[in-house]
């Protein structure tokens, strides 16, 4: 089985800098995904880590610890159109050994970015 | 082009009554998903479903019916609705290499209502 957890909400001024933490239990490693959900939308893909480091993508940058079961989301340069949910992901084996894997969210973490 | 489309958008009706969700993605994709999300936005997987299989996570009552027509297309049917059930309905695509599942497309979402 798999087990994410990540901060509720959290609340950050624009032009901030803000760090979403995600923590996670799976058996069988397969990669981590952060997704963006506005509210009333779908989620959209942010970014996806399979090794230990950092990956940036403009204002986004996501890292990943597969040894601490760990990784965060970073916004730099915090825009308005920030505020929405991030969903921290991990694809979990659904029978051991199938070859079937599922992508399984964490609750997600409201962001709210203020002026 | 919309890549994963779903029908209809908001959806109003009484309980116990029999309803079903139309999905199609023109990606291409091998694998569809049906996620749900409820009022507290946990977004949870009820099914995956390839050409060569149908996972059905365990907790997902048996009044939900996976329905394929070929590839591009995954309907959800839902037997005597109960008001539990309301909530937003996801469908979602993804390209699977070597069994590990790629980035989910997903689609805008269905609301349900049951009253």
């Amino acid at each position: 089985g798999q087990n994410i957890d990540q901060p509720t909400e959290m609340t950050a001024t624009e032009g901030a800098i803000v760090q979403i933490n995600c923590t996670y239990q799976t058996s069988g490693f397969n990669g981590l995904f952060w997704y963006q959900q506005h509210a009333g939308e779908a989620p959209t893909f942010l970014s996806y880590n399979v090794l230990d480091g950092l990956e940036e993508k403009g204002r986004f940058s996501s890292f990943l610890s597969r040894s601490k079961g760990y990784s965060y989301l970073l916004l730099k340069e915090l825009q308005m159109k920030d505020s929405a949910s991030y969903l921290c992901a991990v694809p979990w084996e659904v029978f051991s050994g199938a070859g079937s894997y599922q992508l399984t969210f964490g609750k997600g973490t409201k962001l709210s970015v203020i002026p | 082009d919309t890549a994963v489309s779903q029908t209809p958008k908001y959806l109003v009706t009484q309980m116990g009554n029999d309803k079903s969700i139309k999905c199609e993605q023109n990606l291409g994709h091998d694998t569809m998903y049906w996620y749900k999300q409820d009022s507290k936005k946990f977004l949870k997987i009820m099914f995956s479903y390839n050409n060569k299989e149908l996972i059905i996570n365990e907790t997902v009552p048996n009044r939900f019916s996976p329905k394929s027509p070929d590839k591009a297309h995954l309907n959800l049917h839902i037997n005597s609705l109960e008001l539990g059930d309301s909530a937003v309905y996801f469908c979602a695509s993804s390209q699977l290499d070597r069994g590990r599942t790629g980035e989910l497309f997903f689609g805008e979402g269905s609301r349900l209502t049951v009253l």
